[in-house]
């Protein structure tokens, strides 16, 4: 199985709304990713947690705040965002390091759109 | 710099006219190559990963191929489910994390 999950699909908020994007995958996996993708553009890598810590963050804004509370989970707080942060959010993840297998798996994305 | 070129931006395919996806790299030191599928709104779905150069991988209508210098995806006798955009990557070695660095895709559309 190699099914990563998002919720929700599809989320509208305003720019003073707090909401949570979540992901979950059951695979093992102790390397999970957040991306942004805009239309016609590929993902943008935004953070990568390693093993529960937050290994790399992109220079992305504070308003966007990622969590990791066990290493199934994976988290994207929003808060006070900006229209132009309306896109698909993608989580990845892929299995640990120095095991071989590099590929990322990813779920299918969560539709955000900011008015 | 690491550099990711994908060609065409776009391609247009009768049913069953076959034809192949480039992937074009310049990086330090390839780890892998990957291949995936992209519907619109949805996640990436990965296809294949490549390693070294000789090396080829099959799924159905697929095989993707690895030289030192590029990849190709070539699609043999596609369906109109096959239109989707399809993404390459590569991670380097040394790289932080599993970085990918993407293409920015290939458009394929075909038409019955």
């Amino acid at each position: 199985d190699t099914e990563v999950t998002q919720t929700p699909k599809h989320l509208v908020m305003g720019m003073t709304n707090k909401k949570s994007l979540k992901c979950e995958q059951h695979m093992g996996h102790r390397a999970m990713y957040w991306y942004k993708q805009k239309a016609k553009k590929p993902p943008e890598l935004m953070f990568v947690y390693s093993y529960e810590k937050l290994s790399i963050n992109e220079s992305v804004p504070s308003r966007f705040s990622p969590e990791c509370p066990n290493s199934s989970l994976l988290n994207l707080h929003l808060h006070a965002l900006q229209p132009e942060d309306s896109a698909l959010y993608l989580c990845a993840s892929r299995s640990g390091f120095g095991q071989g297998r590099y590929e990322q798996y990813f779920g299918p994305g969560t539709r955000l759109t900011v008015t | 710099e690491d550099q990711v070129t994908q060609s065409p931006e776009a391609l247009r395919l009768q049913e069953g006219e076959s034809s192949s996806l480039n992937c074009s790299y310049t990086v330090s030191g390839l780890r892998g190559l990957f291949w995936y599928r992209q519907d619109p709104g949805k996640g990436p779905e990965f296809l294949f990963t490549l390693y070294s150069a000789g090396e080829e991988k099959e799924k159905e209508r697929l095989k993707a191929t690895l030289t030192k210098k590029e990849s190709f995806l070539h699609i043999t006798a596609p369906k109109p489910e096959d239109s989707a955009t399809y993404l390459c990557a590569v991670q380097v070695r040394g790289s932080t994390l599993g970085r990918l660095y993407f293409g920015r895709g290939t458009q394929l559309t075909v038409w019955p």
